[in-house]
């Protein structure tokens, strides 16, 4: 069974612009969970969706949005760029969510970098 | 809220040892799981084990063991047999798994693993 794919690996943004990042989960996993990973903060918690709705959300700004498809694929949108914003992006999937949440699988991550 | 502190910044062992990553956690719930990831150059986080906090035995999957001390909020991870494929990032995890909450992971800051041939 394939593993979590995340497209595109890589990216270079600058300051202003807006970027896509999309997350195809372990197919039949239907929960979808994003996080940044940055040097200084580490692993935070950006929102988790399932069955195309957002069930939890972490404390970033409004320019961090996420959506989900009848497909269980999601998408993670940045609007302008800000230097800060340059992470490694993580996309996790499981088969449920909830307390039947599971185990979470990750994906490769992207790269972005904001010039 | 809950917080997962790991102690150790960085840690060596020698090939074919024995080494132990510790993790301590903040929670006053009683039903959630531990988690153990491991996150080599590649970036790629790959799972390698799991507790849940109302098992009282300790997980173990191979050469991985963890020792979950729930009182104490203990839940450190034993690495025996050690290869040069297991030097990583590691990170300990919490998510909670009581109703109406939050399941995000919450992760701690990571302990990297060097492996000495």
């Amino acid at each position: 069974k394939a593993g979590v794919t995340q497209t595109p690996r890589y990216l270079i943004k600058t300051r202003g612009q807006q970027v896509t990042l999309s997350c195809s989960p372990i197919s039949g996993h239907r929960s979808v969970s994003w996080y940044q990973q940055t040097p200084g903060q580490g692993l935070q918690f950006l929102f988790e969706y399932f069955s195309e709705t957002q069930r939890n959300k972490g404390n970033f700004p409004g320019r961090f949005s996420g959506r989900q498809f009848s497909n269980s694929r999601s998408e993670m949108n940045v609007s302008t760029l800000e230097l800060g914003d340059s992470a490694l992006y993580l996309c996790a999937s499981s088969l449920a969510a909830g307390v039947r949440l599971g185990t979470q699988y990750f994906g490769p991550g992207t790269r972005l970098t904001v010039l | 809220a809950q917080t997962v502190t790991q102690s150790q910044p960085e840690m060596s062992v020698q090939e074919a040892e024995t080494v132990t990553l510790s993790c301590t956690y903040d929670t006053s719930e009683s039903d959630y799981y531990l988690f153990w990831y491991k996150q080599p150059p590649s970036r790629q986080m790959i799972l390698v084990i799991r507790q849940e906090a109302y098992k009282q035995q300790n997980a173990t999957e191979n050469r991985f063991s963890v020792n979950f001390q729930k009182a104490a909020k203990s839940f450190s991870l034993k690495i025996s047999d050690s290869q040069l494929g297991d030097a990583a990032m590691y990170f300990c995890a919490y998510r909670s798994n009581s109703g109406g909450s939050n399941y995000k992971l919450t992760f701690g800051k990571g302990t990297l693993l060097t492996v000495n041939p």
